[in-house]
């Protein structure tokens, strides 16, 4: 079974650019997570979906970070613009409806703002 | 709202020590408690779950105990090998699933 896969793995940009970052859940699962994981510190939830809708997105900076998950499988997460602050590796997650407390990550894309 | 401790940051201990990770949590109103293994560059691999209603779980070299009453848990390493070399990380479940993490402890095993 394919795991939860994350696109890029690492990108590169100036401050005050646009990114995207892609997730694909592993099949079936119904529950996406994106979260935040600042250097040495612990994963943040930034949103999350039940299906197609976002159920959280409490702790998702929406003056610059957008997310969707069309049809309710694969997700994008974005950022215009960039700034400083939000380097950080973002993490995908999902989990199958039937055992929710149980979340597979993805490896994470890491992003540099310079 | 949920604020998890894990002391100290980073370990370092010959192989073959057994060891023990702590971790403290503030709300004792969860639903579980989790432990992480996380390798540089790499996600994060579910260790061991314990629910709320559980004292430990053993997996193998690990276990996790829980005492949800003073807001700690614990994960035990037996014979601990440089393979386990990682950061650990706990995490607390509360009301919808939400995962409130710990800042975790770089675990560094020397041959």
């Amino acid at each position: 079974e394919a795991g939860v896969v994350q696109s890029p793995r690492y990108k590169i940009i100036e401050k005050k650019q646009p990114v995207a970052f892609w997730c694909n859940p592993i099949s079936g699962h119904n529950t996406l997570y994106w979260y935040r994981q600042n250097l040495g510190q612990g994963p943040e939830l930034l949103i999350r979906y039940e299906n197609e809708e976002a159920v959280d997105d409490s702790q998702l900076p929406k003056d610059r970070f957008s997310a969707e998950r069309l049809k309710g499988v694969d997700s994008t997460l974005k950022i215009q613009p960039a700034e400083l602050g939000d380097s950080a590796v973002y993490l995908c997650a999902s989990s199958p409806w039937d055992s929710q407390e149980t979340q597979y990550f993805g490896p994470g894309t890491r992003l540099l703002v310079l | 709202k949920q604020e998890v401790t894990q002391i100290p940051a980073a370990l370092s201990v010959p192989e073959g020590e057994n060891l023990v990770l702590n971790c403290s949590f503030t709300d004792s109103a969860i639903y579980n408690l989790q432990w992480f293994r996380q390798d540089p560059g790499k996600g994060l691999t579910s260790l061991l779950l314990i629910q709320s209603s559980q004292r430990e779980q053993t997996s193998g070299r690990l276990n996790a105990s829980l005492d949800k009453s003073s807001g700690r848990s614990t994960l035990y390493i037996a014979a601990s090998q440089p393979g386990d070399s990682a950061t650990y990380l706990c995490a607390a479940t509360g009301a919808n699933s939400k995962l409130t993490f710990g800042k975790g402890i770089t675990l560094s095993v020397r041959p």
